[in-house]
C-alpha cells in the first residue's frame, strides 16, 4: 500500500514563474491537506480538500496560490508568480476521514526560488 | 489565536539517555493530539491521543495526554542514535481535520 505520493520532490524555479506541485492521496483516503514548512519554522496548514472541494483554505495566502483535487487525478498545489520568499517545504498529508483519523504525510516538495 | 508549544526546542543527549519532550497547547476546540518523527523527509506517525491519562506504548516509545493542564509528554527510552530527529506535536481541532503544529523538537543522540 503506497503511502502519500508527491512530486516533484525538488523543484527551483526563478521568480515570476509558476510552480505546480502534485499529491496522490494514499489509497482509500478521499482528504488531502498542503502545509507549508520554512526554514526552522513549524508545518503551516495551508488547506484542506476533499475530492472536487475545497472545504478549509484558510491558511492559504489570498494571492497567487491555488488548490485542487480533481474527480480525478492528484490533488495540484499551484503558485503563480513565485517569489523568494514561497521557497519552502510544502507537504501534502492524506486521510480517510477528519473524526479520529490519522494524517499521514508525502515525503514533500522542495521549492526553492532563485 | 490557537497555539501548540514544544519544549525544549532542542536537545543532546548520549546513547541510553532517557529523555521527555514536552507539549502544550491552547486551542479552541480539542480533538486529539498527535506525534510525528521527521528526519529531514515525511513527518512520520508515531502517536494519536485523544483520551486523558492513558498511555500509549511503541517499543521504546510511550506517550500520554493531560487534557486538563492541557499538554502531553513522549519519553523515550535507552535511546539510539537512530532516534535523531525533529519530534512534531500536533493538535487536530474543529471538524475540519487541519493540524496546528509546534515548531518541533530537534533531538539529537550522541554514541
Amino acid at each position: 500500500n503506497a503511502g502519500v505520493m508527491q512530486n516533484p520532490r525538488h523543484l527551483v524555479r526563478r521568480r515570476g514563474q509558476e510552480a505546480r506541485l502534485r499529491c496522490s492521496p494514499m489509497k482509500g483516503h478521499s482528504h488531502v491537506y498542503w502545509y507549508r514548512q520554512l526554514p526552522e519554522e513549524g508545518l503551516k496548514f495551508m488547506v484542506y480538500l476533499q475530492k472536487e472541494n475545497i472545504i478549509d483554505e484558510s491558511g492559504m495566502p489570498k494571492e497567487r496560490f491555488s488548490a485542487e483535487f480533481p474527480k480525478e487525478g492528484p490533488s495540484i498545489l499551484r503558485i503563480q508568480q513565485v517569489v523568494r520568499g514561497d521557497s519552502a517545504a510544502y507537504f501534502c498529508a492524506s486521510s480517510r476521514g477528519t473524526q479520529g483519523n490519522t494524517i499521514y504525510f508525502g515525503e514533500g516538495s522542495w521549492l526553492t526560488v532563485v | 489565536e490557537d497555539k501548540v508549544v514544544q519544549s525544549p526546542l532542542s536537545l543532546v543527549v548520549h546513547e541510553g539517555d532517557t529523555v521527555t519532550l514536552n507539549c502544550s497547547y491552547e486551542v479552541t476546540n480539542f480533538r486529539s493530539l498527535l506525534w510525528y518523527k521527521q528526519e529531514k523527509k515525511a513527518p512520520t506517525f508515531l502517536f494519536m491521543l485523544t483520551s486523558s491519562g492513558i498511555e500509549k506504548k511503541s517499543g521504546r516509545l510511550s506517550s500520554i495526554l493531560d487534557k486538563k493542564e492541557l499538554f502531553s509528554i513522549l519519553n523515550i527510552t535507552a535511546t539510539q542514535t537512530g532516534d535523531s530527529a525533529v519530534y512534531l506535536c500536533a493538535v487536530n481541532q474543529g471538524s475540519q481535520g487541519n493540524l496546528i503544529f509546534g515548531k518541533g523538537t530537534k533531538l539529537s543522540v550522541k554514541p
